[in-house]
């Protein structure tokens, strides 16, 4: 059935190193993959979003890549700070409105 | 003020109680939803809404009810709560970004404790 998932549930780097979370996926039907962010005590906040026929985007301090062949999905955050301590989540977006979400993983940066 | 408010933002109840979840949003959205979200398992989709004639169930929409009482506002009701219905819940809106996915806006999320 369809899945989002994680390889690791938990992520501790240093700061000013680089992050990556990776995700992989069940759909190769997905038309997006997105990622959010979720800080304690808040809801999901987006962060970016990458189209299925496209293998890289880049935002603020971000980029996302995309490996259709081998389903997987990673967030790559630059020179990593402590405000980027959350749980982070993939999701693919199927069908227009439906979104599945990956179990998230942790990414803890330390001082 | 928040784009999207829940209330209460924190709750606990005995089984057996109803409870209603508020969620109000400012975005000028059609589209709501309800999330629910365990640890370890992600957000999952209760229940979501187009407009305000229209109502969808989500993956586990079992237990649980909702209205839509305006484009602004979508409430989550239990009718007769139980524990496993202890967790997380959020309301969310959602509109395309320019290259077109469907992303979502959240409220700060209802803590809910059945007792």
């Amino acid at each position: 059935g369809e899945s989002v998932g994680l390889h690791l549930p938990t992520l501790s780097v240093q700061e000013g190193d680089n992050s990556i979370i990776n995700c992989a996926y069940s759909n190769s039907a997905s038309d997006y993959f997105i990622w959010y962010k979720q800080e304690s005590g808040k809801g999901p906040q987006f962060i970016i979003d990458i189209r299925s026929n496209m293998d890289k985007r880049q935002g603020q301090r971000v980029t996302v890549l995309l490996n259709k062949t081998v389903k997987h999905l990673s967030l790559q955050i630059a020179a990593t700070q402590p405000g980027d301590s959350a749980v982070y989540f993939c999701a693919e977006n199927t069908g227009g409105f439906k979104t599945i979400f990956g179990a998230g993983t942790r990414l803890f940066v330390k001082a | 003020d928040a784009d999207v408010t829940q209330t209460p933002r924190n709750r606990i109840t005995k089984t057996g109680k109803r409870i209603m979840l508020e969620c109000s949003q400012t975005k000028g959205h059609d589209r709501m939803y309800w999330y629910r979200q365990d640890p370890g398992l992600g957000l999952r989709l209760i229940y979501y809404s187009f407009d305000v004639k229209d109502i969808n169930k989500g993956e586990i929409s079992d237990g649980y009810s909702v209205s839509r009482q305006a484009q602004a506002k979508f409430s989550l009701s239990l009718e007769s709560a139980i524990p496993n219905q202890t967790a997380l819940y959020f309301c969310a809106t959602s509109d395309r970004t320019g290259s077109g996915a469907n992303v979502l806006t959240f409220g700060a999320g209802s803590r809910l404790t059945v007792l």
